[in-house]
């Protein structure tokens, strides 16, 4: 079956505008992630869903930071007035649940560059 | 509070050759730990997990992690090393209802 997807692929992007990244999850799977990966780092926790309402959004590193999942599925990381040191890979991951057991299941990511 | 720590961003070893790459967490509650694999320019793909059943998890292409619970550790070995094994490796601990946090990873390189 499809796993998870994720656009783009690629962003590049200057300093100040607005980015949306996409993520579509595992078909069936309740619990969305979103994770930051900076170069040479371990995947970093932003923020994740149960269904459409967001479970934990601690680890968003500031009000720019946006994320939504309106129906439950398709999950939109929202970026405002992009800086610099928000260049990095973006990583979307779901699982069946929210139960610590559960495997995350992780897209390709989005490398984000932000000149 | 959770967290990993890999021991040793840089693991180089002989094709045919031992791989233990080393990873200790801290965790409040009983947890949930994970070895995720990862390839240049793709995703995370999980190697295994430990859920508390048997200390002594099998995963996929040969590799087995053991949880010792008195060392607050949970490596990951495989007895031979291929070629096909250079990659990131990353350990993840997660406690139930929580996010999942990662170690910084190592990389393996595996020399011919």
């Amino acid at each position: 079956g499809a796993g998870v997807s994720q656009t783009p692929s690629n962003k590049v992007t200057e300093k100040g505008k607005y980015v949306e990244l996409r993520c579509d999850p595992i078909s069936g799977h309740t619990a969305l992630y979103w994770y930051r990966q900076s170069l040479g780092q371990g995947p970093e926790f932003l923020i994740y869903f149960q269904g459409t309402g967001a479970a934990d959004d601690s680890g968003l590193p500031n009000d720019r930071f946006f994320a939504v999942r309106p129906e439950g599925s398709v999950s939109t990381l929202k970026i405002q007035r992009t800086e610099r040191g928000d260049s990095a890979v973006y990583l979307c991951a779901s699982s069946l649940t929210l139960a610590g057991r559960e495997t995350q299941y992780f897209g390709p990511g989005t490398r984000l560059l932000v000149l | 509070a959770q967290s990993v720590t890999q021991l040793g961003s840089h693991v180089s070893v002989s094709e045919g050759a031992l791989v233990l790459l080393r990873c200790n967490y801290s965790s409040s509650v009983p947890p949930y730990l994970f070895w995720y694999v990862q390839y240049p320019n793709q995703g995370l793909q999980l190697l295994l997990k430990y859920t508390s059943a048997a200390t002594l998890v099998k995963g996929i292409n040969g590799f087995e992690a053991e949880f010792k619970k008195s060392e607050t550790s949970f490596h990951l070995t495989k007895p031979s090393a291929h070629m096909s094994d250079a990659a990131e490796y990353f350990c993840a601990v997660k406690s139930p209802q929580r996010d999942m946090r990662f170690g910084a990873g190592t990389r393996l390189t595996v020399k011919p």
